[in-house]
């Protein structure tokens, strides 16, 4: 699965859009790009994934580069409860023999302050 | 739906003891995973399993073993803990059928002293 990089930090102003980078430089053209995010102690919480095309859901938007080497993950109107850290990961989505693993890189820490 | 569920919650050994953690889904998923995360690092992967009865290795499965006896159960085995495998025990689900989402457990955290 293709390297991902991510700031290790952001803040954001409650109730402002809060505007996540990610640079997947070496994705491959059968690798999505999913975001899940892990709030304090909790565990991990899936949020969206996409492979070219820009996905929406009631959580986030998520938006990729034409050629693919990088994402932003959009968080509206951001609230204190997305303090969170957010994964960016890069995995390949087959049927047949896949296991469907995550690899998880350190993330980034976003803090919304009021 | 509980969905899935880790048990204990918390937990202190003392180096050499063993112990098994359980993680038990109700979603009848196929897939299922055992993370460590240690602080400030991102989740790593220690065994898996695609179907009941099966297992394979993951990225650190050294000093683990796990079983997989019951499709809604998978569990982790420490047989002699050390203090390195201190951290915190993440266990998911996720369904072939609909593989793009991984359900998490609310985690185990283990101290080795």
């Amino acid at each position: 699965d293709a390297k991902t990089t991510q700031p290790p930090s952001m803040d954001c102003a409650e109730g402002r859009a809060a505007n996540l980078p990610c640079n997947h430089s070496t994705i491959s053209g059968n690798e999505y790009v999913y975001w899940y995010r892990q709030i304090h102690s909790q565990g991990p919480q899936y949020i969206i994934h996409g492979l070219k095309n820009n996905e929406t859901n009631e959580m986030a938007s998520l938006i990729i580069t034409e050629d693919r080497k990088s994402s932003t993950l959009i968080l509206p109107h951001a609230t204190l409860r997305d303090t969170a850290v957010y994964y960016c990961i890069v995995r390949v989505l087959t049927s047949g023999g896949s296991n469907y693993k995550l690899t998880f890189g350190k993330g980034t820490l976003l803090t919304v302050n009021p | 739906n509980a969905g899935v569920t880790q048990t204990p919650k918390f937990r202190v050994l003392k180096t050499g003891q063993s112990m098994t953690l359980l993680c038990a889904q109700d979603m009848n998923h196929e897939y299922m995973y055992w993370y460590r995360q240690d602080p400030g690092m991102g989740l790593r992967l220690i065994h898996y399993s695609v179907g009941e009865g099966t297992t394979a290795k993951g990225e650190v499965p050294d000093g683990y073993n796990v079983s997989r006896l019951k499709k809604q159960n998978f569990l982790l085995g420490l047989e002699s803990a050390a203090p390195s495998q201190t951290s915190v025990y993440f266990c998911a689900s996720l369904d072939r059928g609909s593989p793009n989402e991984q359900y998490f457990g609310p985690g185990t955290r283990l101290t080795v002293t």
